[in-house]
């Protein structure tokens, strides 16, 4: 089984500051890792995920996020945000193979203040 | 085009009432899933529809009970709607179930017991 850890539940950052949301994952197989964001009564979109390959993905909206086997992390950065970034970010993991369940972080609240 | 669109978009019912959430995906994918957000924001898989077939059934009480007409459908009927149900309700799609897929979320329902 799988589990996910996102270290904060709430970050507030000024505008145009950089940004680290924080995510841990456990399992006993090899992952695939996503980060997910909800925009206010909205539903989840995709920001970027890791199959294979390089550690440092880019995504969306200027986010890159690093794959850290060692450390199973896989945290969400940003240099500089913006007030349209203000949002509940989630890290998830499906299990490699033909494994169909996502499982999802408890999120991280992102808010970003002028 | 909406890619995986839901009915209703907010729903309030008495406890003991029958509902039907329905969840519609344009995108050709054969994968579709039916998620629970809770009051703190987490979320938590509930059945998964593969070819129109039951593969992901996360200990649900039997009051769900979700129908797959089609690929392109996925509906969820509750039954004794109880005070606990109250929540968010996600459909998503993927082209495939594989572990890497990415996952299209609908809008949510937003479901209140009273």
């Amino acid at each position: 089984a799988q589990s996910v850890t996102q270290l904060d539940s709430q970050v507030p950052v000024f505008e145009e500051a950089p940004v680290e949301l924080r995510c841990n994952y456990s399992s006993s197989v090899s992952v695939y890792l996503f980060w997910y964001v909800q925009y206010p009564n909205q539903g989840l979109q995709l920001l970027l995920k890791y199959l294979s390959g390089s550690t440092l993905v880019k995504g969306i909206n200027g986010f890159e996020a690093e794959f850290n086997k060692s450390q199973t992390s896989f945290h969400l950065r940003k240099p500089s945000v913006h007030i349209s970034d203000t949002a509940e970010y989630f890290c998830a993991v499906s299990a490699g193979g033909s494994n169909y369940k996502l499982t999802f972080g408890k999120g991280t609240l992102l808010t970003v203040n002028p | 085009d909406t890619a995986v669109s839901q009915t209703p978009k907010y729903l309030v019912t008495q406890m003991g009432n029958d509902k039907s959430i329905k969840c519609e995906q344009n995108l050709g994918h054969d994968t579709m899933y039916w998620y629970k957000q809770d009051s703190k924001k987490f979320l938590k898989i509930m059945f998964s529809y593969n070819n129109k077939e039951l593969i992901i059934n996360e200990t649900v009480p039997n009051r769900f009970s979700p129908k797959s007409p089609d690929k392109a459908h996925l509906n969820l009927h509750i039954n004794s709607l109880e005070l606990g149900d109250s929540a968010v309700y996600f459909c998503a799609s993927s082209q495939d179930g594989v572990g890497g897929a990415e996952q299209y979320f609908g809008p949510g329902t937003r479901l209140t017991v009273t």
